[in-house]
């Protein structure tokens, strides 16, 4: 079974420019995830969806991020414009069902890096 | 709201040495535990989890957790710590929502 693919594993970019992670989850996997994580902490999630839906965005900076999965697939995550906060890995994640007990795979994450 | 706390942001063990990373949750329900490992520039790989049943649950490479209710707890152990443990283990609880530890770095001196 192919796992949770993203990308690009790294990118650099200027505070104020915009940047786009991808991720393809597992097929099948109805739900999928965006989570934030900043070096020395544990993953934050931005936004849950289940399937083309958003389930969570709670914790979502809905000023400068966005993320859409339009065909209830694969999904983008955009950052505009980025600042140097924002600098950690995005790791995404999909699970069968709405996770309660199924537990997630995760992708291998974007590091960027906002300088 | 949930929480989870992993006592020890770094724990050093020498090879062949016991392993034991602490996890506690604070709900007056129990959620759903797991154990998360996460190698450099990787992302975060099941360990084990914490559904229902059993209290003791096995997981891969070696590693188990139990699960106990009374103390809210559901700490990693390894009988015999091997270089290839060496990396950062997460603790998530999954209730409506799903809550990590901040993370406990393994370091394995030979």
């Amino acid at each position: 079974e192919a796992g949770v693919a993203q990308s690009p594993r790294y990118k650099i970019i200027e505070k104020r420019q915009s940047v786009a992670f991808w991720c393809n989850p597992i097929s099948g996997h109805a739900t999928l995830y965006w989570y934030q994580q900043i070096l020395g902490q544990g993953p934050k999630l931005l936004i849950q969806f289940q399937n083309n839906g958003v389930v969570d965005d709670s914790q979502l900076p809905k000023d400068r991020f966005s993320a859409e999965r339009l065909k209830g697939v694969d999904s983008t995550l955009k950052i505009q414009p980025a600042k140097l906060e924002d600098s950690a890995v995005y790791l995404c994640a999909s699970s069968p069902l709405a996770g309660q007990g199924t537990g997630y795979t995760f992708g291998s994450g974007t590091r960027l890096t906002v300088v | 709201a949930q929480s989870v706390t992993q006592l020890g942001s770094h724990v050093s063990v020498s090879e062949g040495a016991l392993v034991l990373l602490r996890c506690n949750y604070s709900s007056s329900v129990p959620p759903y535990l797991f154990w998360y490992v996460q190698y450099p520039n990787q992302g975060l790989q099941l360990l084990l989890k914490y559904t229902t049943g059993a209290t003791l649950v096995k997981g891969i490479n070696g590693f188990e957790a139990e699960f106990k209710k009374s103390e809210t707890s559901f700490h990693l152990t390894k009988p015999s710590a091997h270089m290839s443990d060496a990396a950062e283990y997460f603790c998530a609880a999954v209730r409506q929502k799903v809550t990590f530890g901040t993370g406990t770095k393994l370091q394995v001196i030979p």
